[in-house]
C-alpha cells in the first residue's frame, strides 16, 4: 500500500534562512512524488515533481527537493526563506502503475519576518 | 486556460437538506478528483474518474455521498442529506494521466457549512 508521512506538524523558520519541509514515503516499485503548496483559502498548488533521473528537482519560487531512494525520502528545500512561503506544504506519492495519488498530512510552513 | 472551475464556492444549508457541488475540469484532461479537507482529518480523497468513469470511490463516506460525470468537461458531488460534520472545503482536481505531467490541478474549492 501507498503511504506519505510528514513528521512535522508545524516548521518555523526565520526569514533569510534555509527552510526544509521532510516527507517519506511508502510505495511498491518506482514513485512519482510531488509537492504541492496551499495558501490560506486557496486549492493546492504544484511546486514540483520528480519522475526519474536527476534526484535533485527544481520547482516554482525557488523550491527544490532531492528523491533519496534508500532513504524513501524526498524532502522539500529553499535556500532562503521568505515571509510569502508561509502556507501548508503537501508532499504526495504515485506508484508508476497506479493512478491514484497519495497525499499526506500536510506541514504548516510558518516564516517569520 | 481558466483552470478547474468550481461551484459554488461558498454554501451555507441546513441539516437535511440536498447540496450539489459543480465541477468544470481542464480541457483535455482525462482524469478528474473529489477531494474533501477538514482540520480533523486533513485531505481526503473521496472519488476519482478516469474517461468520465468512476475508478476508485472508496473514500466517499457513506450511501448520502454521490457523484457523477456525465462527460469530460462537468461533474457533480451530491450530498443527500447533509449533515452538520460534512461541513468541510471541497477540491476538485483534474490531470492528464497517462503522462509524465500527471501532477493533479486543483480547484479554488467550495466551503460548505452544514447547519
Amino acid at each position: 500500500a501507498q503511504s506519505v508521512a510528514q513528521p512535522e506538524d508545524q516548521v518555523n523558520v526565520a526569514e533569510g534562512n534555509p527552510l526544509t519541509v521532510k516527507c517519506t514515503y511508502s510505495v511498491s516499485g518506482n514513485p512519482y512524488l510531488f509537492w504541492y503548496v496551499q495558501y490560506p483559502n486557496r486549492g493546492l498548488q504544484f511546486l514540483l515533481k520528480y519522475i526519474t533521473g536527476d534526484n535533485l528537482v527544481k520547482g516554482s519560487y525557488g523550491f527544490e527537493a532531492e528523491f533519496n531512494k534508500s532513504q524513501t525520502s524526498f524532502h522539500l528545500k529553499k535556500p532562503s526563506a521568505l515571509v510569502s512561503d508561509s502556507a501548508l506544504y503537501f508532499c504526495a506519492v504515485r506508484a508508476h502503475s497506479y493512478d491514484k495519488v497519495i497525499f499526506g498530512p500536510g506541514t504548516s510552513l510558518s516564516v517569520i519576518p | 486556460d481558466a483552470g478547474v472551475i468550481q461551484s459554488p464556492r461558498h454554501e451555507v444549508t441546513e441539516m437535511g437538506q440536498e447540496v450539489t457541488l459543480r465541477c468544470k475540469p481542464i480541457s483535455g484532461h482525462n482524469s478528474l478528483f473529489w477531494y474533501r479537507q477538514t482540520m480533523m482529518r486533513g485531505l481526503e480523497l473521496l472519488i476519482y474518474f478516469n474517461n468520465n468513469v468512476p475508478i476508485d470511490d472508496s473514500g466517499m463516506p457513506e450511501d448520502r455521498f454521490s457523484a457523477k460525470m456525465p462527460n469530460a468537461s462537468f461533474s457533480t458531488l451530491k450530498i443527500q442529506p447533509s449533515e452538520p460534520r460534512d461541513s468541510a472545503v471541497y477540491f476538485c482536481a483534474s490531470s492528464l494521466v497517462g503522462s509524465l505531467s500527471n501532477e493533479q490541478f486543483f480547484g479554488p474549492g467550495t466551503r460548505l457549512t452544514v447547519l
